[in-house]
């Protein structure tokens, strides 16, 4: 069965500094793998996703991931951080064999200093 | 566009109750998914249903809850006898086909609170 680990709980970093949030996956085949952010008392947003091809996605707000194979891998990442960032963010991973259940990790929360 | 519509936001239920959320999917969209967040936790695939069937209800529990999404009007999850552990955020979200690499669309998400 699919699985996915964000062992960070909570994030704090400082306005302006980079920023990245790790993802890791188990899942038998080619995953397709998504980032979505939640702020409070929202839904979630998609901020980016990935299927196949370059293994570095370009997402919206200025974020990206790269996709590791080797290391079953897909962190977030973005250079420097804007206080309006802070949310929860949440990494899943999609079922190839159609349905598109999603199974998400626990989420990391992103607090930004000023 | 409108996106994904849930009501209502919040529900606070008595223990024994019934809950039913509603799920709107966006203008196109014809495949409904419900998850669920208990506190500290991420969301749970519950169920997934196309126009008048269930496809997969692998994450519903097998008691008091049930799930539909008619022909017309929203999508409902009901659940029967509400209980305690049952308070969390259900989100519905929407696609246009049923495809993994299809995006799903996440409402607002309904807070259920049950005393």
């Amino acid at each position: 069965a699919q699985s996915v680990t964000q062992p960070d709980i909570h994030i704090t970093v400082s306005e302006g500094a980079s920023l990245e949030l790790r993802c890791n996956y188990s899942y038998g085949a080619t995953p397709y793998l998504f980032w979505y952010v939640q702020s409070p008392g929202q839904g979630l947003q998609l901020l980016l996703k990935y299927f196949s091809g370059d293994t570095l996605v370009q997402g919206i707000k200025g974020f990206e991931a790269e996709f590791k194979r080797s290391q079953s891998s897909f962190n977030l990442r973005k250079p420097s951080v804007h206080w309006s960032d802070a949310a929860e963010y949440f990494c899943a991973v999609g079922a190839t064999g159609g349905g598109n259940k999603l199974t998400f990790g626990t989420g990391t929360q992103l607090k930004v200093e000023l | 566009n409108a996106g994904v519509m849930q009501n209502p936001r919040h529900l606070v239920r008595r223990r024994g109750q019934e809950a039913r959320l509603r799920c709107s999917p966006m203008k196109g969209h014809s495949h409904v998914y419900w998850y669920r967040q208990l506190p500290e936790e991420g969301l749970k695939f519950m169920v997934y249903l196309q126009k008048e069937n269930i496809i997969d209800e692998s994450g519903m529990p097998k008691e008091r809850f049930s799930a539909e999404f008619p022909k017309e009007g929203p999508s409902i999850l009901r659940i029967q006898q509400v209980v305690r552990g049952d308070s969390a955020a259900y989100f519905c979200a929407s696609s246009v086909n049923s495809g993994s690499t299809d995006t799903q669309y996440f409402g607002p998400g309904t807070r259920l609170t049950v005393l």
